[in-house]
């Protein structure tokens, strides 16, 4: 059965640095992939869709990279700031228009 | 903006009872969803609507009913309310488009079933 897994342990950066959540996935080969980010008691808010003839995708401190060989997901952060501390989720092209969620990972940015 | 509301933020229910979870979205998409949140097990889809009376099964619809009589409007029922479906309940919905599959958010309900 398809399978998406998302790191479960926090993950702690330092202001400034970069941060990178990765999502990997098996059993598929999805047309798409999502990042969301979700705050705590909050539903989860879009980011950025990378479509699988995409390598890479930005948007603003955002970078998202899509191997589809490596059937691996990379997100990434830059210049992070502790207000990007939330929880990240990856999420996949499923069949009439639904979504395969990860987990998600916790994301905390020190000052 | 996209908006979508949910009837209430928390909820306490009793072993039982019949409990209508309500959504509301008003950017006229023809696709709403009903997930349950647990923590580690993200978000898990109990029911989908692609039309007004229009309804398919999630992963996990066992002890769920739900309703869409308006395309606004998506309902999830708990048809006798038990322990196990304590959770946060998150509603969605999204474009029925070719080149958008963002699903758009309300803010969620934790419903407590004592």
């Amino acid at each position: 059965s398809q399978k998406i897994e998302q790191n479960s342990e926090a993950l702690n950066i330092q202001e400034g640095k970069t941060a990178t959540l990765t999502c990997n996935y098996t059993n598929y080969s999805p047309a798409y992939l999502q990042w969301y980010r979700q705050d705590p008691g909050r539903g989860p808010v879009f980011l950025l869709l990378i479509r699988e003839n995409e390598k890479e995708k930005r948007k603003e401190r955002l970078k998202v990279t899509f191997d589809t060989t490596l059937k691996q997901s990379l997100f990434h952060i830059t210049a992070s700031q502790p207000a990007d501390s939330a929880t990240y989720l990856c999420a996949l092209e499923g069949s009439n228009y639904q979504l395969i969620w990860g987990a998600g990972t916790k994301l905390i940015i020190k000052p | 903006d996209v908006k979508v509301t949910q009837s209430s933020r928390y909820l306490v229910k009793r072993t039982g009872e019949k409990v209508f979870l309500e959504c509301v979205q008003d950017m006229d998409h023809e696709n709403m969803f009903w997930y349950r949140q647990d923590p580690g097990l993200g978000l898990r889809l109990i029911y989908f609507s692609y039309d007004v009376k229009m309804k398919e099964k999630g992963d996990i619809p066992e002890g769920y009913s739900v309703s869409r009589e308006k395309k606004e409007r998506f309902s999830l029922i708990l048809e006798s309310a038990s322990t196990n479906q304590t959770s946060m309940y998150l509603c969605a919905s999204s474009f029925d488009a070719g080149t958008s599959y963002e699903q758009y958010f309300g803010p969620g309900t934790r419903l407590t079933v004592t």
